[in-house]
């Protein structure tokens, strides 16, 4: 059974700090990696994708990816109340698998 | 900025009946997927679709649901008998490619079934 994981959150930040997210994965055939954000009660919404090893910095997100540890992270930056959502780590070999998410919450 | 459309934004039916889902994909699009989400769980994979036919499913996708792409704009995923279990958020989502492209997501459908 092909998994990802990912705390479920949540995990609470101070606006203007930076938010970490981590997601490992089983699946060592794995090619790309994704993260969404999902509001509550809309579709996911594509923020970053990364398909080789290192960091891939997109405005205020940061993914990271190790292949060796199975391993995906998103920073966020400068964190804003807006960035309140799940976010969701998805990976995929011959399907795109999701993991729980987790459920960011950014106070003032 | 091409968007996914899904219709209806919700679909309420009774246990037993057929529903139909209908999404129209980004246009220069070349794979299609759906997805559902019951509520507070994850996004599960149900299908993908290229060149007229499936390439993959999941074990989730069972012979209660088929998909077709009836004209060169639908893509549409079948309930034939639904069940109570099937109530979720329906996404569908479409793609360039396989391996290294993006999945971009509908605002999906949300099916109630009494």
């Amino acid at each position: 059974q092909k998994e990802v994981e990912q705390n479920s959150g949540p995990l609470s930040v101070p606006e203007g700090a930076i938010a970490s997210l981590n997601c490992t994965y089983s699946d060592r055939g794995s090619q790309s990696f994704f993260w969404y954000r999902q509001y509550s009660g809309k579709s996911p919404e594509l923020i970053m994708s990364i398909y080789s090893n290192g960091d891939k910095e997109d405005g205020r997100f940061t993914a990271q990816l190790n292949k060796a540890s199975q391993y995906v992270s998103l920073l966020i930056r400068d964190s804003q109340p807006s960035d309140s959502a799940t976010y969701l780590c998805a990976v995929k070999g011959d399907k795109l698998i999701f993991g729980t998410g987790t459920r960011l919450q950014v106070f003032p | 900025e091409p968007e996914v459309t899904q219709t209806p934004s919700h679909q309420v039916t009774q246990m037993g009946q057929e529903v139909i889902l209908r999404c129209v994909p980004i246009s220069n699009h070349l794979y299609f997927y759906w997805y559902r989400q019951i509520l507070g769980q994850k996004v599960e994979f149900l299908v993908s679709f290229y060149n007229n036919e499936i390439s993959e499913k999941s074990e989730i996708f069972d012979d209660q649901f088929s998909v077709e792409r009836p004209d060169g704009s639908n893509f549409t995923l079948k309930i034939r008998s639904t069940k109570l279990e099937d109530s979720a958020m329906y996404f569908c989502a479409s793609s360039r490619g396989t391996l290294a492209y993006e999945q971009y997501f509908g605002p999906g459908t949300r099916l109630t079934v009494t």
